[in-house]
C-alpha cells in the first residue's frame, strides 16, 4: 500500500513569491493535515481538510491557505513568502471523519527555503 | 489548554541498553496518544498508538505505556541499536480538531 506522498521534495523561492506544495493521502483516507516544522520550533498545526472542506486552521496568517480536491489530494499555498516561512512542511492523512482522533500517517515532507 | 512535554530533550546511550523516553500531558482527558519517530530532515513514522482505554501497546522492541491519571506516557526501547537513533515525538488530540506534539527527545545510540 502506497504511503502519503508529497511534492516537490525541495522548493527554493525568494521573498514575496508564492509557493505551492502538494500532498496525496493514503488510498481511502479522506482527511489531510498540514504541519510546519521550522528549525527549533517543533511541529505546528497548520490546516485540516476533510471531505473537501477546511475543518480547522492553526494560528497562521491568511497567507497560508489550501484546498482539498475531489480525489482527497491537497494543496498548500503560501503567498507573499517571508524568510521565516523556511521550514519543513509535513502532510499527514487519516481515515474517516474522526479527524485527529484517528491515527495519522505522515509523508516525507517538502523542504521550503525562502531566500 | 493541552500541553505536551518531553524530557529529556536529548539522550545518548551505548548500544544494547534498554531505555525509556517520557511524555507528559496536562489534560488527562485524552482520546489516544501516538508515538512517532523522525529521522533528520524526514517525515514522521508512526510507531504506536495507544487508545485511552489501553494501558500499553507493543511492537517488536518497542513498548508504550499510558497512565492517564498521572498524565504520562513512556516509550520503552529494548536492546537499543544504532539504527534507533532519531527524534521521538509523542502527540495527543486537542479537542476535536487538531493534534498537539511534544518537542521531542533526540536519541543517539553509540556503537
Amino acid at each position: 500500500e502506497a504511503g502519503v506522498t508529497q511534492s516537490p521534495t525541495h522548493l527554493i523561492k525568494t521573498r514575496g513569491q508564492q509557493a505551492t506544495l502538494r500532498c496525496s493521502p493514503i488510498s481511502g483516507h479522506t482527511s489531510v493535515y498540514w504541519y510546519q516544522q521550522a528549525l527549533g520550533l517543533g511541529l505546528q498545526f497548520l490546516l485540516w481538510y476533510d471531505e473537501g472542506e477546511e475543518r480547522n486552521r492553526g494560528n497562521f496568517p491568511p497567507r497560508f491557505s489550501g484546498r482539498q480536491f475531489p480525489n482527497y489530494s491537497s494543496e498548500l499555498n503560501v503567498n507573499a513568502l517571508e524568510l521565516e516561512d523556511s521550514a519543513l512542511y509535513l502532510c499527514a492523512s487519516s481515515l474517516g471523519t474522526g479527524g485527529p482522533y484517528n491515527e495519522q500517517f505522515f509523508g516525507p515532507g517538502t523542504r521550503l527555503t525562502v531566500l | 489548554k493541552q500541553e505536551v512535554t518531553q524530557i529529556p530533550a536529548a539522550l545518548s546511550v551505548p548500544e544494547g541498553e534498554n531505555l525509556v523516553l517520557n511524555c507528559s500531558f496536562t489534560d488527562s482527558a485524552i482520546y489516544n496518544l501516538q508515538w512517532f519517530r523522525q529521522d533528520p530532515g524526514k517525515g514522521l513514522t508512526s510507531l504506536l498508538l495507544i487508545q485511552s482505554s489501553q494501558r500499553e501497546q507493543t511492537s517488536g522492541r518497542l513498548n508504550a505505556s499510558l497512565d492517564k491519571s498521572s498524565g504520562r506516557s513512556t516509550l520503552y526501547i529494548a536492546a537499543s541499536q544504532p539504527g534507533d537513533s532519531a527524534t521521538y515525538l509523542c502527540a495527543v488530540p486537542s479537542g476535536a480538531s487538531k493534534i498537539i506534539f511534544g518537542s521531542g527527545t533526540r536519541l543517539s545510540i553509540r556503537p
